[in-house]
C-alpha cells in the first residue's frame, strides 16, 4: 500500500542533543513538508521541499535542519538550538502541492 | 498575512443532531481549501478539497460548502465515529507547492 512512514512514533530527547526524525513515502510524489503541531495551536509549517536536493525553510525553521537526497526519504534533524521541541511532528507529501496533502501517522517528541 | 479561523473551538452534539462548523480564510488568491479530520494521536486524514466560491463536496454525512470569505462543514446526523478534530487549511499564498495555513480546528465530540 502507498504511504507515508514516519518513525519513530514516540522519541525521547535529552537536553542538548540532536535527534533526527525519519519521513518516507512510497507514492511518488514530489513535494514533501514537515509540520509541528502543539495543543491548541494550528499545524506549523517547519521546512518543506518541492524537489530532491532542494528545500525552504517554514514559517517557524529556527532550530531545525533536513535534506532532500532522495526522493522518498525528507529526514527532519531537531537540534540542540531547538528550546522547546516537545511536540507532535507530522511529515506530508502531496503531487505537486496543488493537492491535498497525505500525512504520515506522527513522531511524538519529549525532551526529558 | 495568510489566516485561518475555525469556530468553535469545541462542539458537543447528540447523535443525530446536525449542524455546521465554520472556517474563515484570509488569503492572497485563494488556490485551494482543505478539510481535514484528525483522530487523536494521529496525522489528518484528508477529507475535501474546495477550488471556487459556490462549490459543494459531500462525502457520507459531511457536505464542505465555499464562499468567497469561508467555507462550512455540515455534519447531518452525526454518529459517535465522527467525533474528532476537524482541520480546515488553504494554500499559502506564495505558490502552489509552498505549503498549507491552518487553523486550529474544531474538536467534535458526539455523545450517543
Amino acid at each position: 500500500d502507498g504511504g507515508i512512514t514516519q518513525s519513530p512514533k514516540y522519541l525521547f530527547r535529552k537536553e542538548g542533543q540532536n535527534v533526527t526524525l525519519s519521513c518516507e513515502q512510497n507514492l511518488n510524489h514530489d513535494a514533501m513538508y514537515w509540520y509541528r503541531q502543539d495543543p491548541g495551536q494550528g499545524l506549523r509549517l517547519i521546512y518543506y521541499s518541492q524537489i530532491v536536493n532542494d528545500f525552504q525553510k517554514g514559517d517557524i525553521a529556527e532550530g531545525y535542519s533536513v535534506s532532500r537526497e532522495k526522493k522518498e526519504s525528507f529526514p527532519l534533524t531537531v537540534t540542540s538550538a531547538q528550546k522547546n521541541p516537545t511536540a507532535f511532528y507530522l511529515c506530508a507529501s502531496s503531487p505537486t502541492g496543488l493537492y491535498g496533502y497525505t500525512f504520515g501517522s506522527g513522531t511524538r517528541l519529549t525532551v526529558v | 498575512e495568510d489566516q485561518v479561523t475555525q469556530s468553535p473551538e469545541a462542539l458537543r452534539l447528540q447523535e443525530g443532531e446536525s449542524s455546521s462548523l465554520n472556517c474563515s480564510y484570509t488569503v492572497s488568491g485563494l488556490r485551494g481549501l482543505f478539510w481535514y479530520r484528525q483522530d487523536p494521536g494521529k496525522g489528518p486524514e484528508f477529507l475535501f478539497t474546495l477550488y471556487s466560491a459556490g462549490e459543494e463536496k459531500e462525502k457520507e454525512r459531511l457536505k464542505a460548502t465555499l464562499t468567497k470569505k469561508e467555507s462550512f462543514l455540515h455534519i447531518t446526523a452525526p454518529k459517535p465515529e465522527d467525533s474528532a478534530t476537524y482541520l480546515c487549511a488553504v494554500h499559502r499564498s506564495g505558490g502552489g507547492a509552498d505549503g498549507l495555513t491552518f487553523g486550529k480546528g474544531t474538536h467534535l465530540i458526539i455523545q450517543p
